[in-house]
């Protein structure tokens, strides 16, 4: 049973680029959530997508998009790149039931240096 | 804000038992309690949930005051590979509420 799959595993971007992040979703599971992890922080929660759609979003600027595919995979989006959004970024999945399966799975991460 | 508190740090003694506490006062009826570890470099890894009975299974036991709170995440035999950061979290189970992380234990398993 495959878990949650991120790809790059690394990469370098120069400031005011854009960059583009994979993440395909636990097997079952249905929604797809993105989080920051800066260094020597705790993970912070970026946004949700289940149904295609945006579902929840944290504090974070209109440069960071994302999108969900039909077969539930996701790619998050950051645009003009700035110094600050160097960090590890994380996939997490989850399956969207009232009661019980929706425990949060989380994929390696991507991590992204800005020069 | 995360609403739990962790020590920032301790250390365990390899092959003795590790016991980290969290404290969670404002909890509320529907929120669970959840502990996840990130060893350097990976993604969080989920250990155990539990909402007010104690809760075990194959990597920890999750121990919750009958008042809920407070509970301790219990490694029963602590080795090498167990360093990491832990992280208490309070969340509703149902539904997809993100989690919202702390700055959790740093846990050091000293040979």
């Amino acid at each position: 049973d495959a878990g949650v799959t991120q790809s790059p595993t690394h990469l370098i971007k120069t400031r005011g680029q854009q960059v583009t992040l994979r993440c395909s979703p636990k097997s079952g599971h249905d929604t797809v959530s993105w989080y920051q992890q800066a260094l020597g922080q705790g993970p912070q929660f970026i946004f949700q997508y289940y149904e295609e759609e945006e579902r929840q979003r944290g504090n974070f600027p209109d440069r960071f998009s994302g999108h969900q595919f039909p077969n539930y995979s996701s790619e998050l989006n950051v645009n003009a790149l700035l110094l600050g959004d160097s960090a590890l970024y994380l996939c997490a999945s989850s399956y969207n039931s009232g009661t019980g399966r929706n425990t949060i799975y989380f994929g390696e991460g991507s991590w992204l240096t800005v020069v | 804000d995360a609403k739990t508190t962790q020590p920032t740090s301790m250390d365990c003694a390899e092959g003795r038992a590790a016991n980290l506490p969290c404290n969670h006062s404002t909890i509320s009826g529907n929120e669970y309690v959840y502990w996840y570890r990130q060893i350097h470099s990976q993604g969080p890894q989920y250990i155990i949930h539990g909402l007010k009975n104690n809760e075990t299974n194959e990597m920890a036991s999750l121990i919750i005051t009958e008042d809920r709170k407070s509970s301790t995440l219990i490694l029963p035999h602590a080795t090498l590979r167990d360093t990491a950061v832990y992280y208490c979290i309070v969340r509703v189970h149902s539904g997809n509420t993100p989690l919202v992380f702390g700055k959790g234990t740093r846990l050091s398993v000293i040979a």
